[in-house]
């Protein structure tokens, strides 16, 4: 079967960085994404990985190993808007979105 | 209209009434979804469409049902409302080149 996992939740401390991990096994590959959800609001994207390696846009990471199954998501300098959940999700080999359950970022001051 | 609307905001709807979820996306996407979201248990697809005219399964399509006349429209109905139903649903839509999806605000529907 096809499953995304990542933690249920995780606490922060404002400044700091944080970083969420997230483990897939799907029928293919054709890319991982991550979105951001505030609570009651549409998920909104944060990134694309297709290749192995590190792609950076501003204070947001997000790293993937497709021979590992495994991504990360990095989270510098964290603000108290960065509490969200954040959304991992594989594109399988039909080019359907395949979901992780999401992991609440709680940041504290 | 920018981006992705979705009618109504929230609803509360009585056991057996039918309704249908409006969803208009003003991008020119060829791919239009529909999820919906539970606590715990992440997005789940209920149906797809590639392009105007097609429509496919998801995850969980039973008792919803989809139409794609046009590439901004795609209706979501549901023929027989159960209270399982009760949810947050979201309509996306994708851009052909990366498959990126983009959502919209979201429809929360109770069931009583």
């Amino acid at each position: 079967g096809q499953n995304i996992d990542q933690p249920t939740e995780m606490t922060a401390t404002e400044g700091a960085i944080v970083q969420i991990n997230c483990t897939y096994q799907t029928s293919g590959f054709n890319g991982l994404f991550w979105y951001q959800q505030h609570a009651g609001e549409a998920p909104t994207f944060l990134s694309y990985n297709v290749l192995d390696g590190l792609e950076e846009k501003g204070r947001f990471s997000s790293f993937l190993s497709r021979s590992k199954g495994y991504s990360y998501l990095l989270l510098k300098e964290l603000q108290m808007k960065d509490s969200a959940s954040y959304l991992c999700a594989v594109m399988d080999s039909n080019y359907q979105l395949i979901w992780g359950a999401g992991t609440k970022l709680i940041i504290k001051p | 209209i920018a981006g992705i609307t979705q009618a109504p905001t929230s609803q509360i709807l009585a056991a057996g009434r039918r309704m249908t979820l409006r969803c208009t996306q003003d991008m020119r996407h060829n791919a239009m979804y529909w999820y919906r979201q539970d606590l715990g248990l992440g997005l789940r697809l209920i149906h797809y469409s590639n392009t105007a005219g097609t429509t496919g399964k998801g995850e969980v399509p039973d008792g919803y049902s989809v139409s794609r006349a046009n590439t901004d429209d795609f209706p979501l109905t549901l023929a027989s409302a159960v209270p399982s139903q009760t949810s947050v649903y979201f309509c996306a839509s994708s851009d052909s080149t990366s498959g990126t999806q983009y959502f919209g605000p979201g429809t929360r529907l109770t069931v009583l």
